[in-house]
């Protein structure tokens, strides 16, 4: 299966620009998704097939990347984005995630 | 708007049975594939079972961990989407998700229903 691997945890300050990063263990072209999951609730479609935002997100998220490189921005950030974000390939079979970065606002 | 409403968990002794059902609105529901995806307490996201829509001829995934367990359905005339949990394992604890696969993204995620597999 790929293997994404993300980074566990960051902490920033609201207003400051954060990277959230994604390698894949092989090739996922471009088709690397990221979800938002706010404490207590559902996951939640933020970007898809790596650089489209979904509609209802805010443009301060944005997302990049090919191949095994992946990165979701948020800028600037808020102190409403406090979540765990996680990538997920579905280029592969079986489709899987990331184990999630915790964003945490200082 | 889309509503995926799951129901269904609870608790149950190790090797014991659970069906779980998600209702579906809002969309096309016949157009879509549809997923069940787990996150065990203070865990990560997992894809558990998926099925296809009727242009896919319904076709099945079912990760390892599961398969020969876990039975994925749908009822396409009652927008109703069914999870049948077999001989259950203490690991099959989680906060079950039905989601709308949309073309391998995860386009939708419901409220979760909660599985506690436990002596």
């Amino acid at each position: 299966d790929t293997v994404l691997t993300q980074s566990p945890a960051l902490a920033v300050s609201p207003g400051e620009r954060v990277t959230i990063s994604c390698r894949a263990s092989e090739s996922v072209s471009t088709l690397m998704h990221w979800y938002q999951q706010k404490p207590g609730q559902q996951p939640t479609l933020l970007i898809y097939l790596a650089s489209n935002l979904e509609s209802g997100v805010p443009a301060r998220f944005s997302g990049s990347g090919s191949g095994t490189d992946f990165t979701l921005t948020i800028d600037p950030v808020e102190a409403d984005d406090t979540a765990t974000y996680y990538c997920q390939q579905s280029w592969n079979d079986p489709p899987t995630f990331g184990a999630g970065t915790k964003l945490e606002l200082k | 708007e889309v509503q995926l409403v799951e129901s269904g968990g609870g608790l149950v002794q190790p090797k014991g049975s659970l069906k779980l059902s998600c209702a579906a609105s809002g969309f096309d529901f016949n157009s879509y594939g549809m997923s069940w995806v787990r996150q065990a307490p203070g865990k990560g996201l997992d894809l558990v079972a998926d099925i296809s829509s009727k242009s896919y001829n319904y076709a099945t995934y079912y990760a390892d961990s599961v398969k020969d367990r876990f039975t994925i359905s749908r009822d396409d005339s009652q927008s109703m989407v069914y999870l049948q949990m077999d001989n259950l394992k203490t690991e099959d604890t989680a906060l079950y998700y039905c989601t709308v696969d949309n073309y391998g993204w995860f386009a939708y995620w419901g409220q979760g229903t909660l599985v506690t597999v436990s002596s």
